[in-house]
């Protein structure tokens, strides 16, 4: 059972435009939420990540959205570049509910293309 | 530092053989985990540690998988006998304590021909 589903599975965005990648989650333990970013042929890396104490963090052209009460989270690029082009996973993390301490739940991925 | 290291970075392999994969973990992380990664399947977890004691390997496929950690500093995964679907990425990461970022290792791919 994937316990974060993410879409879309695939975006296409022209440089300068906004990407929007959404993720939403069922375990109310979950209470880290990170993003994380994979170019080919490299691992994923942490790109930025919230608590559900806040609801929405910026970093540069990185924002994340999130929403309680839904049990959404969504990540914003904001003048997208061609240099974005990469694979983005969401994730969930928290104790409790069949999760386990120190564990990430990752979506399923979203491959970005931004076109220059 | 130099990151979290993995070897070899290309196995391939005939079906039926054993296959090591290797991990070296970010010095002074106390969290040590192995990923698998495919088209089909995307990023699924296969086992982690915590202070080197496996906590959940619910991921694990079968039998054909195991994984030690020895020490604070070296991870394997082993898969015996190795099978045409067993082909994928196999990530390992590290992080310090709950709330830390992973940190990823640069995959072996692995085919089994």
């Amino acid at each position: 059972q994937q316990q974060v589903k993410q879409s879309p599975q695939s975006l296409i965005v022209q440089k300068g435009g906004i990407s929007i990648i959404n993720c939403a989650y069922e375990n109310t333990a979950f209470d880290y939420f990170p993003w994380y970013q994979q170019f080919p042929g490299k691992g994923p890396a942490l790109l930025i990540a919230i608590r559900p104490d806040v609801s929405e963090k910026k970093e540069g052209r990185f924002t994340i959205s999130f929403n309680k009460s839904a049990k959404q989270f969504s990540l914003h690029i904001m003048d997208s570049q061609p240099g974005d082009s990469a694979t983005y996973f969401c994730a969930a993390s928290g104790e409790g509910r069949g999760s386990t301490l120190g564990r990430l739940y990752f979506g399923r991925g979203t491959q970005l293309t931004v076109w220059p | 530092d130099a990151g979290v290291i993995q070897s070899p970075r290309h196995e391939v392999t005939e079906m039926g053989q054993e296959v090591t994969l290797r991990c070296k973990p970010i010095s002074g992380h106390d969290y040590l985990f192995w990923y698998r990664q495919t088209m089909m399947r995307g990023l699924e977890l296969l086992i982690y540690f915590n202070n080197n004691v496996p906590i959940d390997d619910s991921g694990m496929p079968e039998d054909r998988f195991s994984a030690k950690m020895p020490n604070a500093s070296f991870s394997t995964l082993k898969i015996q006998p190795s099978e045409p679907r067993d082909s994928a990425v196999y990530f390992c990461a590290s992080s310090g304590d709950y709330y830390n970022e992973q940190f990823f290792g640069p995959g072996t791919r692995l085919t089994v021909l």
